[in-house]
């Protein structure tokens, strides 16, 4: 039963590869993120998706590429890996309709780069 | 633009005593503030929110806030920490009609027995 899944929860990788994280929510929430916290804990918004559709997108390397199938799942892939990519990258889902109130958050993706 | 600072990187406390966590926040427009708790290898979970109202907040495990907006604060208190309080705490602002929430650096809060 839980509200936000993340896969894999950690994953290690060599220089290079591309990999992805998939997110999924059963809130039935219509708006979707991806955050990245660093080795210092600070946490730095990505992406965000409402209802499928691009509505945040901050300045990140184009290795990055979110994909919303539909409006409970964000998936977010990576290529060519680099060392600086190791991190831990949290999902999160609100709901727009209500004022995006309240964000539940995965329990994150903890990327190794080798 | 919207920004969050925690004076206090790390704050260590005596369990049964009080503590408060710092918080103050930038932004030109009207704000939603939040306060989330992080325990070790674990995902983000929320403590309380002040969306309007009254600006003293209480939230779960015996947490409350007061929004202050005069100085643009909004410090978390508990009035007597357990061990298992022990975690990384963040604060964050959301302006009105924005979807970005911004995080704080974060606190972390050690309880010494």
């Amino acid at each position: 039963d839980t509200a936000v899944s993340q896969t894999p929860k950690y994953l290690v990788t060599q220089m290079g590869n591309d990999k992805s994280i998939k997110c999924e929510q059963n809130l039935g929430h219509d708006t979707m993120y991806w955050y990245k916290q660093d080795s210092k804990k600070f946490l730095k918004i990505m992406f965000s998706y409402n209802n499928k559709e691009l509505i945040i997108n901050e300045t990140v390397p184009n290795r990055f590429s979110p994909k919303s199938p539909d409006k409970a799942h964000l998936n977010l892939h990576i290529n060519s890996l680099e060392l600086g990519d190791s991190a831990v990258y949290f999902c999160a889902s609100s709901q727009r309709a209500g004022g995006y109130y309240g964000y539940t958050f995965g329990s994150g993706t903890r990327l190794t780069v080798v | 633009a919207q920004s969050v600072t925690q004076l206090d990187s790390q704050v260590p406390v005596f369990e049964e005593a009080p503590v408060e966590l710092r918080c103050n926040y930038s932004s030109s427009v009207s704000v939603y503030l939040f306060w989330y708790v992080q325990y070790p290898n674990q995902g983000l979970q929320l403590l309380l929110k002040y969306l309007s109202g009254s600006t003293l907040v209480k939230g779960i495990n015996g947490f409350e806030a007061e929004f202050n907006k005069s100085q643009t604060s909004f410090h978390l208190r508990k009035p007597s920490v357990h061990i298992s309080d022990t975690a990384e705490y963040f604060c964050a602002v959301r302006n009105f009609g924005n979807e970005k929430l911004t995080f704080g650096t974060g606190t972390r809060l050690t309880i010494i027995p």
